[in-house]
C-alpha cells in the first residue's frame, strides 16, 4: 500500500492549545494536501503545499513539508472546540490527466472547552 | 455554487439489488472522483474521470460501474454486492485535473449498507 502514516492517530487538547500532526509518506509528491473530516461527512480542504515550498501558511494552520525526509506537518494553533474532526494527509502525484490522492491514516483531534 | 450534492445520503441494499449513486457538481469542474471510506480509515480512490472520459480505475471489483453522463454529473452503479462493500461513498470533483496544485470537493457521501 501507499498511504502514509499519520501521528498521532488521536490526540486531545484542551481549547486554545496548539496541535501538531505528523504525516510521512513513501512516494515522490507534486504536492501535499491537508483535509479535515467531521464526523461520517465529506472532507474539507485545508491547505496545499507545493513539492518545492518548505512551509505555508493560512489563517491558524501552519504546514511544512520535507521532501527528503518524505515528512509533513501540521499545526493549528489557538485550537477551538469546532476544530474537533479528523485530519488526513493526502499525496498528489498528478498523471497529467488527474489529481491521484493518497490519503494518510488520519489523526482524530478533540478539542475540550 | 460551490458545492457536491450526493443522493442518497443512506441506502440499504440486498446483494440481489441493483442501486445507483448520484453525484452533481455546478462548478464547472472537469474532474470527478468516487471514493470508498471503511470507518476509521482513510478514504481510498476508486475511480477518477477526467474530461468526461474515465482516467483511473484502481483496480475496482466489477460490480461497482462508474457512469459519466455528462461533466456535472457522475453516477455508480452497484450490482451484486457482497456486505464487506458496506461503506461511505464520497464523491469529489476538481477544477483542473491536469494542474500541478488541483485541489479537491467532497460532497456529504452516501453511507451504504450491504444485507
Amino acid at each position: 500500500s501507499q498511504q502514509g502514516e499519520e501521528d498521532p492517530q488521536a490526540l486531545s487538547i484542551q481549547e486554545g492549545e496548539n496541535a501538531t500532526m505528523n504525516c510521512s509518506y513513501k512516494t515522490s509528491i507534486n504536492n501535499l494536501q491537508w483535509y479535515r473530516q467531521n464526523s461520517g461527512r465529506g472532507l474539507v480542504h485545508l491547505i496545499l503545499i507545493r513539492s518545492n515550498e518548505r512551509e505555508k501558511h493560512s489563517g491558524r494552520l501552519r504546514v511544512t513539508l520535507d521532501t527528503s525526509k518524505k515528512s509533513s506537518s501540521l499545526l493549528i494553533t489557538a485550537s477551538r472546540a469546532a476544530d474537533t474532526a479528523s485530519y488526513f494527509c493526502a499525496t498528489d502525484r498528478n498523471t497529467g490527466t488527474a489529481s491521484k490522492l493518497t490519503f494518510g491514516t488520519g489523526t482524530r483531534l478533540q478539542v475540550t472547552l | 455554487d460551490t458545492e457536491v450534492t450526493q443522493t442518497p445520503k443512506h441506502l440499504v441494499m440486498g446483494m440481489t439489488n441493483k442501486k445507483s449513486l448520484k453525484c452533481e457538481q455546478h462548478m464547472g469542474h472537469r474532474a470527478m472522483y468516487w471514493y470508498k471510506q471503511k470507518a476509521k480509515k482513510p478514504p481510498e480512490l476508486m475511480f477518477v474521470y477526467s474530461y468526461e472520459k474515465l482516467s483511473i480505475n484502481e483496480s475496482v471489483p466489477s460490480r461497482f460501474s462508474p457512469e459519466c453522463p455528462n461533466s456535472s454529473l457522475l453516477n455508480l452503479h452497484l450490482h451484486a454486492l457482497q456486505p464487506e462493500d458496506s461503506a461511505l461513498y464520497l464523491c469529489a470533483s476538481s477544477q483542473e485535473p491536469g494542474l500541478g496544485t488541483d485541489t479537491q470537493y467532497f460532497g456529504p457521501g452516501t453511507r451504504l449498507t450491504v444485507l
